[in-house]
């Protein structure tokens, strides 16, 4: 089945200690994005990528990157992990292709503590 | 601004009844869509069903339909049949249709327990 993969699930993290979240999709999509959710808060839009266009937030902390190696894969980077930035990580994927609509199709999460 | 407004933080529901979602909007748009998620403890969000802003008729997927009044500026959300597995966070969301603003507009979520 088309989905959207995160890995780890889990990850526990020092504070300070850089971290890297994956995210893969087969939908072939071209939209990938990653939203930060805290406990009890709707999602939060960190940035998106348009194809290879990156799109950043303006209230994203510069301690927050991203990359995207290619269609099927983005990354999340946190350089360097405060106790304020665990949370669950969204990844999500959508079309502009034909699409009426931005509907967006998300992974599982990961939640991540910080120490 | 645009503004999604879900005012029931929390709301309970016996198995096998109906549950209706609240969720106002506010957008200048003329043209736009919303959408309702689902989220379990597990995390995962999951997409429940879609209205366009200049679709007649109200959306509906299986037990989930969507009682849109762009007049009022609402897209309710009704689970019909309750089932416990429908026990989750309901986000209701809205985006511009196509364009370049991709970003989709949260509401806060309800809570929704349902008892057996």
């Amino acid at each position: 089945d088309a989905m959207v993969i995160q890995n780890p699930r889990y990850q526990v993290t020092q504070f300070g200690k850089p971290v890297t979240l994956s995210c893969s999709q087969t939908l072939n999509h071209n939209v990938m994005y990653w939203y930060q959710q805290k406990s009890s808060q709707a999602p939060k839009l960190l940035f998106h990528y348009y194809d290879k266009d990156f799109n950043n937030e303006a209230d994203t902390p510069d301690n927050f990157q991203s990359r995207r190696p290619n269609t099927s894969f983005c990354f999340l980077d946190i350089r360097s992990p405060g106790l304020g930035d665990a949370a669950m990580y969204l990844c999500a994927t959508s079309s502009d292709l034909g699409a009426p609509y931005n509907e967006q199709f998300f992974g599982p999460g990961t939640r991540l503590t910080v120490l | 601004a645009q503004k999604i407004t879900q005012t029931q933080p929390g709301m309970f529901v016996q198995e096998k009844e109906a549950v209706t979602l609240d969720c106002t909007y506010d957008t200048s748009d003329q043209s736009y869509g919303l959408f309702w998620y689902k989220q379990p403890s597990s995390g995962e969000m999951i997409f429940l069903i879609y209205q366009g802003s200049y679709d007649e008729q109200n959306a509906t997927e299986g037990r989930y339909s969507l009682n849109f009044q762009k007049a009022r500026k609402s897209a309710n959300l009704v689970i019909s049949a309750s089932q416990l597995g429908d026990s989750a966070m309901y986000f209701c969301a809205m985006s511009p249709n196509a364009g370049n603003n991709r970003k989709l507009i949260w509401g806060l979520g309800t809570s929704l327990a349902v008892n057996p």
